[in-house]
């Protein structure tokens, strides 16, 4: 059973342009959870997700970011218009229920130049 | 407001020697408390969950233990192989219907031979 598997590893983008990242849960796990990680700082809650419905983004900044995690295919975090504030670990997660532990991805490295 | 501290923020342990790693809480009702393990450049790796107090879980040399107020993480004659950021969660009551977790910053543990 493979784990929660994040593409890509690492991906740097210029300030101004889309990151898009792509999270595939654990097989039979419909909860997703996408976290931040910034340098020095913990891991901070972004967005929760159930196949095609977003049920809590209030940790997801208001403007440039937004998530889906359609019927088909990967959960996928996009962020618009990068700022060097964006450089970060995300990281997703994925759980079979809502409560309980969820497994966490490789997570993603970005970096804006 | 739901809030987890870690102590220390960093822990320099001979190899054999035991200590404890401390996770303290505070939230409007506890719905679990979750041990992670992250090394470099990698995603968190659960470890264990807690769900009351009294209750404790043990793997090989960890073993973490809970009360109303913190938990404690409990290494035993550490390896230099046990080296890592161990980060402490909890789910709160008031994200029963989402399941978010809530970081704390995490205590980096260096275990030398």
């Amino acid at each position: 059973n493979a784990g929660v598997m994040q593409n890509p590893r690492h991906l740097v983008r210029r300030r101004g342009q889309e990151a898009r990242l792509r999270c595939s849960p654990m097989k039979g796990h419909s909860h997703v959870y996408w976290y931040r990680q910034l340098p020095e700082e913990g891991l901070k809650f972004m967005v929760y997700l159930q196949k095609e419905n977003i049920i809590d983004e209030s940790g997801m900044p208001k403007e440039r970011f937004s998530a889906e995690f359609p019927k088909e295919g990967p959960s996928i975090l996009r962020i618009q218009q990068v700022v060097r504030g964006d450089s970060a670990a995300y990281f997703c997660a994925s759980s079979p229920k809502i409560q309980g532990e969820a497994f966490f991805g490789q997570g993603t490295r970005l970096t804006v130049v | 407001e739901d809030q987890v501290t870690q102590s220390p923020e960093a822990l320099r342990l001979q190899e054999g020697e035991s200590s404890s790693l401390n996770c303290s809480y505070t939230v409007s009702g506890l719905r679990g408390l979750f041990w992670y393990r992250q090394d470099p450049g990698k995603g968190p790796e659960f470890l264990f969950t807690l769900y009351s107090a009294g209750e404790e879980k043990e793997k090989e040399r960890l073993k973490a233990t809970l009360t109303k107020k913190e938990s404690f993480l409990h290494i035993t004659a550490p390896k230099p192989e046990d080296s890592a950021t161990y980060l402490c969660a909890v789910q709160a009551e008031g994200s029963s219907n989402t399941g978010k977790l809530i970081f704390g910053q995490g205590t980096t543990l260096q275990v030398k031979p």
